[in-house]
């Protein structure tokens, strides 16, 4: 079946540094949604890529969509403290979502 | 707008003893969705339900059933719990079809104990 598999799946970074956050599926994606979840919270969507290729941005974070449509990435630039949380891609090709395995961020201040 | 609304929020059951987890939706969404969340294993899909009057099985169906009730209603029930189903269910909902994408929308989780 459909595997979605995210690395790392846990970094330190001091505030200010940058953290990215790789995605790849076993299977070509037809949309591919990235979620935050805070601590003891609940996750909740961020964006959605659609196009081979597509480069979106949110203030500091950027997501990448593969050419291919199999991976897909996370960078934060400069990190704050509020970033911290665990950050998921999901993939869907069909009318479920495949979630990643999800890397936990953890920011010092 | 509450949104998606799950209950009970924390459970301690039993081995071997049968509970509903219920949950309702109030956006007009046709998809609805349970995930389990384990340490290092994300979410991973049980069931999910395309629209009312249908239900299909996830990754780790297993041990579970589900029931559509209606359009807002997605119950999900262990019948005979085991200590392998400690973790926390999120029961989730989207417009249509997560692949259409169309973004899914969370609710605040149900914290499940087996012993």
């Amino acid at each position: 079946g459909q595997q979605v598999m995210q690395i790392p799946q846990y970094q330190h970074v001091q505030e200010g540094e940058d953290f990215t956050t790789y995605c790849n599926s076993s299977t070509t994606l037809s949309n591919i949604q990235w979620y935050k979840q805070r601590p003891g919270g609940h996750p909740v969507f961020l964006i959605q890529l659609v196009k081979s290729g597509e480069v979106k941005k949110q203030k500091r974070l950027t997501f990448q969509f593969g050419e291919a449509k199999k991976n897909s990435s996370l960078h934060i630039t400069a990190t704050q403290t509020t970033d911290v949380g665990t950050y998921f891609c999901a993939g869907g090709n069909t009318d479920k979502l495949i979630f990643g395995t999800g890397t936990r961020l953890q920011v010092f201040p | 707008n509450a949104g998606v609304t799950q209950t009970p929020k924390f459970q301690v059951l039993k081995t071997g003893q049968s509970m509903t987890l219920q949950c309702a939706q109030d956006m007009n969404h046709n998809s609805m969705y349970w995930y389990r969340q384990d340490p290092g294993m994300g979410l991973r899909l049980i069931y999910y339900s395309a629209s009312e009057g249908t239900t299909d099985k996830g990754e780790v169906p297993n041990g579970y059933n589900v029931s559509r009730l209606n359009k807002r209603e997605f119950s999900l029930r262990l019948e005979s719990a085991a200590p392998s189903q400690t973790s926390v269910y999120f029961c989730a909902s989207s417009r249509v079809g997560a692949s259409s994408g169309n973004t899914i929308y969370f609710g605040e989780g149900s914290w499940l104990t087996v012993v």
